[in-house]
């Protein structure tokens, strides 16, 4: 079975200092991974998405996301946190290649102090 | 712009009664996807269509049902069957042919309630 893991439920940043969200995920297949963000009362907005051509991902907003095939994770990562960047964020595998569906991680929240 | 409009973006239910929540896109996607989404849960699929008039149940089906006689629209019927329907609801749909890393687009959620 296809599964991906959040292994942190809140994150708590003071503006300006690094972020760093965690994925795990399991696929028996080279996966499709993708990190969306979701604001308050809102849909979930795409960051970024893994392609085979490069392992570094640059998304919106001066997030990344690296993909390590060696450790199964695929973790967030933004040199400096902005207030604006206070929200939920889901981490989604697509388990089959070419198969519409995905599975969607249960969501970090990001907390930024200022 | 492109988009998915879902409307309404609150919706009170009343107990015995059938709601129904709408979805359009205007992106030209073949798919189309409605998921529940609970606090701490993520988001799971209740039902997905791949083309027009066919669609597959997902994850968490019971209670729910769906049409799609149009490309561009994919309602969702919550049913009173559905004993706990209170949540947020959010459809999306996506690019069906092509390389498989299409993403998901998401239109804005309604929030669902019990009266």
């Amino acid at each position: 079975a296809q599964s991906v893991t959040q292994l942190d439920s809140h994150v708590s940043v003071s503006e300006g200092t690094p972020v760093l969200l965690r994925c795990n995920y399991s696929s028996s297949y080279s996966p499709s991974l993708f990190w969306y963000v979701q604001h308050p009362n809102k849909g979930l907005q795409l960051l970024l998405k893994y392609t085979s051509a490069a392992t570094l991902v640059k998304g919106i907003n001066g997030f990344e996301a690296e993909f390590k095939k060696s450790e199964t994770s695929f973790h967030l990562t933004k040199p400096s946190a902005h207030m604006s960047d206070a929200a939920e964020y889901f981490c989604v595998v697509r388990p089959v290649p070419g198969y519409s569906t995905l599975t969607f991680g249960k969501g970090t929240m990001l907390l930024v102090s200022p | 712009d492109g988009g998915i409009t879902q409307s309404p973006k609150y919706l009170f239910r009343k107990e015995g009664q059938n709601v129904t929540l709408s979805c359009e896109q205007n992106l030209n996607h073949d798919a189309m996807y409605w998921y529940r989404q609970d606090p701490g849960q993520g988001l799971r699929l209740i039902y997905y269509s791949q083309i027009v008039n066919d669609f597959q149940k997902g994850d968490i089906a019971e209670g729910y049902s769906v049409s799609r006689e149009k490309k561009e629209s994919f309602p969702l019927t919550v049913t009173s069957a559905q004993k706990n329907p209170t949540a947020f609801y959010l459809c999306a749909s996506s690019i069906e042919k092509g390389e498989g890393n299409q993403p998901q687009h998401f239109g804005d959620g309604t929030r669902l309630s019990i009266l």
